[in-house]
């Protein structure tokens, strides 16, 4: 069974960067055949897909936030991550990670992980 | 403001039919498939319906999406108390270098 679990800080400064990590298991990134994705739900409810990668190292950013992403993935560890710099209170949000499968307009998001809160608080 | 468009709030008495629509344009609905999504409370969203119409092995045949020209409806039938839930409509979007969009949610209650 693919499992996907984010880690890292609950609370983030304003103007810092926000840095979280997803673990993989069950199922290899060095395999390919799928995208790595990022995606934040509002307090409002509303979903936002921040961007993803490919176990290459190609990525896709959405382009309201690619000034501020990057998103890197680690083979060896079987984890990506994401950072958002200089992030405001705009960016409080559960952060999930999930995998993505298919070519991009016939793909969809099959296994997601639990979700993290990040607030940005001073 | 989402991209896609969808009812704030669906509802239904158990057994009954309901269904939430959801509207896109040629970018994305227009040209791409639809996936649904659904979130129980304090959970993650749950692939429900991919490719328009297609479910997961486990998602109930109650559950039914279909899609024409660029809007996309999700249909449950036989409504049970555990459906009730957050339903995300998303699709792909080629404008710009391309990227998910997603619908406002759904949220449905049975009475």
């Amino acid at each position: 069974q693919v499992q996907l679990q984010e880690s890292g800080p609950g609370l983030v400064k304003p103007s810092q960067t926000l840095s979280l990590t997803c673990t993989v298991s069950g199922a290899s990134i060095s395999s390919g055949g799928y995208y790595w994705s990022w995606i934040r739900q509002y307090p409002g409810k509303g979903l936002e897909w921040i961007g993803y990668i490919y176990y290459s190292g190609s990525t896709y950013y959405n382009p309201s936030l690619k000034s501020r992403v990057t998103i890197l993935v680690d083979t060896s560890k079987n984890q990506f991550s994401l950072k958002l710099r200089s992030v405001t209170a705009a960016d409080t949000a559960v952060y999930y990670c999930a995998r993505s499968v298919g070519w991009f307009g016939e793909a969809h998001f099959d296994y997601w992980g639990q979700g993290t809160l990040v607030t940005v608080s001073s | 403001q989402s991209v896609l468009t969808q009812p704030p709030s669906a509802s239904g008495t158990p057994g009954q039919r309901v269904t939430i629509s959801c509207s896109g344009s040629s970018s994305n609905i227009g040209s791409n498939t639809v996936n649904w999504y659904q979130q129980l409370p304090g959970t993650a969203p749950k692939l429900l319906i991919f490719n328009n119409n297609k479910r997961p092995s486990g998602v109930p045949d109650r559950f039914s999406g279909s899609k024409s020209g660029t809007s996309a409806s999700l249909a449950i039938s036989g409504l049970q108390s555990e459906d009730e839930a957050d339903y995300y409509c998303a699709a792909w979007d080629d404008s710009l270098n391309g990227l998910w969009v997603f619908g406002g949610g759904t949220k449905l209650t049975v009475l």
